[in-house]
């Protein structure tokens, strides 16, 4: 069973041009979460998805960033008009269904964006 | 809102045993959870507490007091492998078991 996956690893973009992540949860998980790490600094949730369905996005900023999760393919982090400060590594973590009480949400090995 | 406090960094010789601390203020808690990440890594899971007491895994334990707001994650018999960043989160159930993540606390083990 594949852990979840995340492509590109690395990322170099401009300013002003567009970051798409992308991430493929774990076989069975119906439930996507994405995470930011600045440098030196720990994880802050940003959105939390179900298939075609934004549950909670209060962690996201509210201009530029956008998330989806389409029935079918990756869920996908879309950052539009990159600035320096977005420079982060960007985590997606997947977790099965919410029925029983303990839900462990498995981390992909991210995505690093760097914008010059 | 939340609130979740751990050192920022904490030093240890190879074979002795840290603890590392965690308090935490929130409302609908459903759970605290400890990750280990190296860097440049993903966090990977080490351990999940809900109800209070010690659970042991191994050379790693953590211990859980909800009406203290409190947790501490344990390495013993520190290797030199286990130089990483432990991070504490907390997990609430109204919140959809959304995360929300201590700074983390940098464990440097010294031969």
């Amino acid at each position: 069973n594949a852990g979840v996956m995340q492509n590109p690893r690395h990322l170099v973009r401009r300013r002003g041009q567009e970051a798409r992540l992308r991430c493929s949860p774990m076989k069975g998980h119906s439930h996507v979460y994405w995470y930011r790490q600045l440098p030196e600094e720990g994880l802050k949730f940003m959105v939390y998805l179900q298939k075609e369905n934004i549950i909670d996005e209060s962690g996201m900023p509210k201009e530029r960033f956008s998330a989806e999760f389409p029935k079918e393919g990756p869920s996908i982090l879309r950052i539009q008009q990159v600035v320096r400060g977005d420079s982060a590594a960007y985590f997606c973590a997947s977790s099965p269904l919410l029925e029983r009480s303990y839900n462990e949400q498995f981390f992909g090995p991210g995505t690093r964006l760097t914008v010059l | 809102g939340q609130n979740i406090d751990q050192p920022t960094e904490m030093t240890a010789t190879e074979g002795a045993i840290v603890q590392i601390n965690c308090t935490y203020q929130t409302s609908g808690f459903n759970g605290l959870f400890w990750y280990q990440q190296h860097a440049g890594e993903a966090p990977t899971f080490l351990s999940y507490n809900v109800l209070d007491g010690l659970e042991e895994k191994g050379r790693f334990s953590s211990f859980l007091s909800r009406s203290k707001g409190y947790s501490y994650l344990l390495l013993k018999e520190l290797q030199m492998k286990d130089s990483a960043s432990y991070l504490c989160a907390v997990s609430r159930k109204a919140a959809g078991n959304k995360l929300t993540f201590g700074g983390g606390t940098r464990v440097l083990v010294k031969p």
